[in-house]
């Protein structure tokens, strides 16, 4: 079956530590995107992705890192700089661009140690 | 103000009745609509997307939208149970293809 596989479901970080958040896509498209959601908020975009080998910032990209080397796949890496990186984490993709249905893995929680 | 705005909720009807759920937003330029269910602890689904001026319809779901007031609605006809989530708002801006912004999320409950 075609879709997002995010893992891990639970990620918890430990003070100063860095962790990387796995998504990967066989839906052959094109973007991918992160989003970061709080309790009782909406999705925030942390980066995009419209073609390999490169990404764009949202609007909280400070504290996060991401890496594009490959199609299928759009690793998010917390960094110890982001200090608040209790949060649900998604990833999403669309064929070319965000005028089209967005698809979502199912997410993951991170929470810090 | 925020450029995505929803009523946070949460919506409270009983099976059977209309839910109607309303979005605003700031961007006049904003050209893609799109609404959203998400489950407690799942990730978001498209339920609808609307691109023009009017009603859109597909089963018990009607997106709505009013470029001129800035405002999109969803309806759901003869609510069920199954259908209380949260429901998200994303707007998508004409200058940017990926700048898609969403609301908060209004919570919606359909009691037995």
């Amino acid at each position: 079956d075609g879709g997002i596989t995010q893992s891990p479901k639970y990620l918890f970080r430990k003070e100063g530590q860095n962790v990387t958040l796995s998504c990967e896509q066989n839906l052959n498209h094109d973007a991918m995107y992160w989003y970061r959601q709080d309790p009782g908020q909406g999705l925030r975009l942390i980066y995009y992705s419209q073609i390999v080998n490169d990404f764009q910032k949202g609007d909280i990209a400070e504290g996060y890192s991401v890496s594009r080397e490959k199609k299928e796949s759009f690793p998010l890496t917390v960094t110890s700089a982001q200090k608040n990186p209790t949060a649900f984490y998604l990833c999403a993709s669309s064929l070319t661009g965000t005028n089209e249905k967005l698809f979502f893995g199912s997410g993951t929680q991170l929470s810090v140690l | 103000q925020k450029e995505v705005e929803q009523n946070s909720g949460p919506l409270s009807v009983p099976e059977g009745a209309i839910a109607s759920l309303n979005c605003t937003y700031s961007d006049r330029v904003s050209q893609s609509f799109f609404w959203y269910r998400q489950y407690s602890g799942k990730s978001p689904e498209l339920i609808m997307s609307i691109y023009s001026n009017g009603d859109k319809e597909d089963g018990r779901f009607t997106a709505q939208l009013n470029k001129a007031s800035q405002y999109v609605s969803l309806l759901i006809r003869d609510s069920q149970p199954s259908d209380s989530a949260t429901y998200l708002c994303a707007v998508n801006k004409a200058t940017n293809n990926n700048d898609m912004r969403f609301g908060a999320g209004t919570r919606l409950t359909v009691k037995p």
